[in-house]
């Protein structure tokens, strides 16, 4: 079955940087588009980036557009959110899911990881 | 962008209980609108798709009805396990969410 695990989380200063990962097991990750979600204490579920399944198209939320950029290495089903310039406002726990096709316009998320919390703290 | 408003924010109902709730979207996303389940702890699951097809392996106590800018998600029979927060999702234009309905067991 599909399992999705992020790693990569934690404490950090503002203005420094982290990256999270994201292991996909049980499908085969290079047919199919992912996406980071996040989820801010207290707030709903905010989209932040996409890509497609062969890495050649991604998108990113206004708001980190600049200081986030997703990636993918398909060689080992791995998914990646580099996050720089980390703001207090970025604290969440993010999430990476999986889409129901292969392109960035594949929005329907049908498999999500627990999660991988974020805290931006000085 | 699109905005998505749901209600309530926080639901306390008894097992057994029907409960019901809104998603709103700011302009028309056709049947483009999924709902999730989320509990602490756990990753979120993927419930209803296309507005009202229930995703494989979901409870039939689970249907979603709407088109346009109204959407209902629907539980009947409540049971203890369906204490979560449910998030309806736009995904017409982009992805935008609601800002999430906690179901409490009264």
């Amino acid at each position: 079955q599909v399992q999705l695990v992020e790693s990569g989380g934690g404490v950090v200063q503002p203005g420094n940087s982290l990256r999270l990962s994201c292991a996909a097991s049980g499908f085969t990750f290079s047919t199919f588009g992912m996406h980071w979600v996040r989820q801010a204490p207290g707030k709903g579920l905010e989209w932040v980036a996409v890509i497609s399944n062969d890495g050649n198209d991604k998108y990113h939320v206004e708001s980190v557009k600049g200081r986030f950029t997703i990636s993918r290495d398909n060689s080992k089903n791995m998914l990646y959110l580099q996050m720089n310039s980390l703001r207090l406002e970025d604290t969440a726990l993010y999430y990476c899911a999986k889409t129901d096709c292969d392109s960035t316009v594949c929005r329907l998320l049908d498999s999500w990881g627990q999660g991988a919390l974020v805290i931006v703290s000085s | 962008d699109i905005q998505m408003t749901q209600s309530p924010s926080t639901l306390s109902a008894s097992v057994g209980d029907r409960v019901t709730i809104t998603c709103r979207a700011s302009q028309s996303i056709d049947h483009w609108l999924a709902w999730y389940q989320a509990k602490p702890g756990k990753a979120p699951e993927l419930l209803v798709h296309q507005a009202s097809r229930l995703a494989g392996g979901v409870s039939s106590r689970f249907s979603g009805s709407g088109s346009g800018t109204e959407f209902t998600l629907t539980i009947t029979y409540l049971q203890p396990e369906d204490i979560a927060t449910y998030h309806c999702q736009q995904y017409h234009t982009y992805v935008t969410f609601g800002q999430g309905t906690k179901v409490e067991i009264k």
